[in-house]
């Protein structure tokens, strides 16, 4: 059964930049899979920065990149901010109408 | 402005059923899929299920699949999680999202709780 892989957790200097990446444990991730990213602090509902590999969404500040490294689909943060401290979600649609999320990747800011 | 509305969440007994809610305005309803999608308290997204514009196709996880059922009501702008059999694991915020045309989900519900408990 193929897995998605997310770094269970990530930090990052403030004003530094930091990759976030996507995978599987079997086969590449490619912009097939429309991967895309969310990003969601405790309590709240989560909010939609990617999709379709690299499209932001409305409102999302070019900061927030995606593209495909390699394998895996891959978020990038630039100039890192104190309240990009969140949780953040790949999601892959899979086809026939079904979609898998990541476990999510735990990003501190310090 | 988009808006996503969920509610119908509580406290249910296992095996019990309930049905979630979602109203939606700011946008055609009509015109977009919509998806459920589920959270563990401090555990990760989950996608549950989806309902293309008409609600002539659906698709469900497999966790969920024969036991829940996706469906909307256009007239009414609003999406419907029917959840029967219900298992402790089905306890989770259940966010409905609008999809993106992308294959992706641009907007978010805030969320109705679901405890499945006796």
């Amino acid at each position: 059964q193929t897995v998605m892989t997310q770094e269970p957790s990530l930090s990052v200097s403030p004003g530094g930049r930091v990759t976030l990446t996507c995978g599987l444990t079997s086969g590449s991730v490619s912009t097939s899979y429309y991967p895309s990213w969310y990003q969601q602090t405790p309590g709240r509902a989560p909010r939609t920065l990617i999709y379709s590999t690299s499209i932001r969404s409305s409102g999302v500040p070019d900061r927030f990149s995606g593209s495909i490294l390699g394998n895996k689909a891959a978020l990038t943060i630039a100039g890192a901010q104190a309240d990009d401290e969140s949780d953040y979600y790949c999601a892959l649609y899979m086809g026939s109408g079904n979609w898998v999320f990541g476990g999510g990747t735990q990003l501190t800011v310090l | 402005e988009v808006q996503l509305v969920e509610s119908g969440g509580g406290l249910v007994q296992p095996g019990g059923s309930l049905r979630l809610s979602c109203a939606a305005s700011g946008f055609t309803f009509s015109d977009y899929l919509m998806h459920w999608v589920r959270q563990v308290p401090g555990k990760g997204l989950v996608w549950v299920s989806r309902i293309n514009s008409d609600g002539s196709a659906t698709s469900y996880a497999d966790s969920v699949k024969g036991r829940f059922t996706i469906s909307r009501d256009n007239a009414k702008n609003t999406l419907y999680l029917q959840m029967n059999s219900l298992r402790a694991e089905d306890t989770a915020v259940y966010y409905c999202a609008r999809d993106s045309t992308w294959n992706a989900f641009d907007y978010w519900g805030q969320g109705t709780l679901l405890t499945v408990s006796s």
